[in-house]
C-alpha cells in the first residue's frame, strides 16, 4: 500500500497524558498536513510542512500541541497535557510538489482522553 | 478566507444524477475551487477542482458560472456507494490552509 498511513489508528489515553502520532506521508510527496476532525464537522487544518520546514502553525490549537517532519519524511503530531476536548480524529495528509493542488489523507488517528 | 455554504444533506436514489451546489461569494481571483469526499472512519479523497466553466473527470463533473460566486458538483447515475459527506472548499493553490466546512452528507437509497 503506498497511501499515507497514520499510527495509531486509535489511541486511549487518560487526562494528563502525552501522546505521539505518527504519518507517513506517500513516498517523495514534499508537503504535509495535519489536520483535526470532530464528530459531524470538517476537518480543520492545524500545520504543514514543506520538506523538513514548517511553513504554517499559527493554526496549532495551543502551546500543547507540536509537530515536527525531522528529516522531511515521516511527521509527528504530540499533544501534552490531554485534555477531554482533545479527544477528535486527527488526520494527516500529503501532496506533491510545492502547492496543495491534491491533498492525499490517511485513515486517521482516533483520539479519546478518558 | 472565501467562506463556503452548502445544504447540510441530500437524499437520492439509485441511478440518479445529483447535483450539490456551493455558494461562495467572496471568492478571491487566485481562488480555485475543490470537492472532497468522505466516508465514514476514512480521510476525505479529492473529487474535483477547477477555476471556472466546467470541469469533468472520470467520476464527476464540476460546474462554475461566469460570476464563480457559486459552483456544482454533479454526480451522475450515484450507487449506494456514494453516500458519503461531500465538501466544497475554496482558496488559493499556494496558501495550504484548506478550510472545510461542515459538507453536505448524501444518502443514496436503494
Amino acid at each position: 500500500d503506498t497511501g499515507v498511513s497514520q499510527d495509531p489508528r486509535h489511541k486511549i489515553t487518560k487526562r494528563g497524558q502525552n501522546v505521539t502520532f505518527r504519518c507517513d506521508p506517500i513516498s517523495e510527496h514534499n508537503r504535509l498536513y495535519w489536520y483535526r476532525q470532530t464528530l459531524g464537522q470538517g476537518p480543520e487544518f492545524l500545520t504543514y510542512f514543506q520538506n523538513e520546514a514548517q511553513l504554517e502553525k499559527s493554526r496549532l490549537l495551543s502551546d500543547r500541541f507540536s509537530a515536527e517532519r525531522p528529516k522531511g519524511s515521516f511527521s509527528t503530531l504530540e499533544i501534552q497535557r490531554t485534555e477531554q476536548g482533545d479527544s477528535a480524529m486527527y488526520l494527516c495528509a500529503s501532496s506533491p510538489g510545492t502547492s496543495g493542488v491534491e491533498q492525499f489523507f490517511g485513515p486517521g488517528t482516533r483520539l479519546t482522553v478518558l | 478566507l472565501a467562506k463556503t455554504t452548502q445544504p447540510i444533506s441530500m437524499d437520492s436514489y439509485e441511478g440518479q444524477e445529483v447535483n450539490i451546489t456551493c455558494s461562495h461569494n467572496n471568492i478571491a481571483t487566485n481562488d480555485y475551487i475543490t470537492w472532497y469526499q468522505q466516508f465514514p472512519s476514512q480521510g476525505p479523497r479529492f473529487i474535483i477542482q477547477g477555476y471556472k466553466t466546467k470541469v469533468t473527470n472520470e467520476v464527476a463533473s464540476l460546474f462554475i458560472p461566469a460570476d464563480r460566486k457559486s459552483s456544482t458538483l454533479s454526480l451522475p447515475r450515484v450507487s449506494l456507494s456514494d453516500t458519503a459527506v461531500y465538501y466544497c472548499l475554496v482558496g488559493d493553490l499556494n496558501n495550504n490552509d484548506m478550510r472545510f466546512g461542515a459538507g453536505t452528507r448524501l444518502t443514496v437509497k436503494p
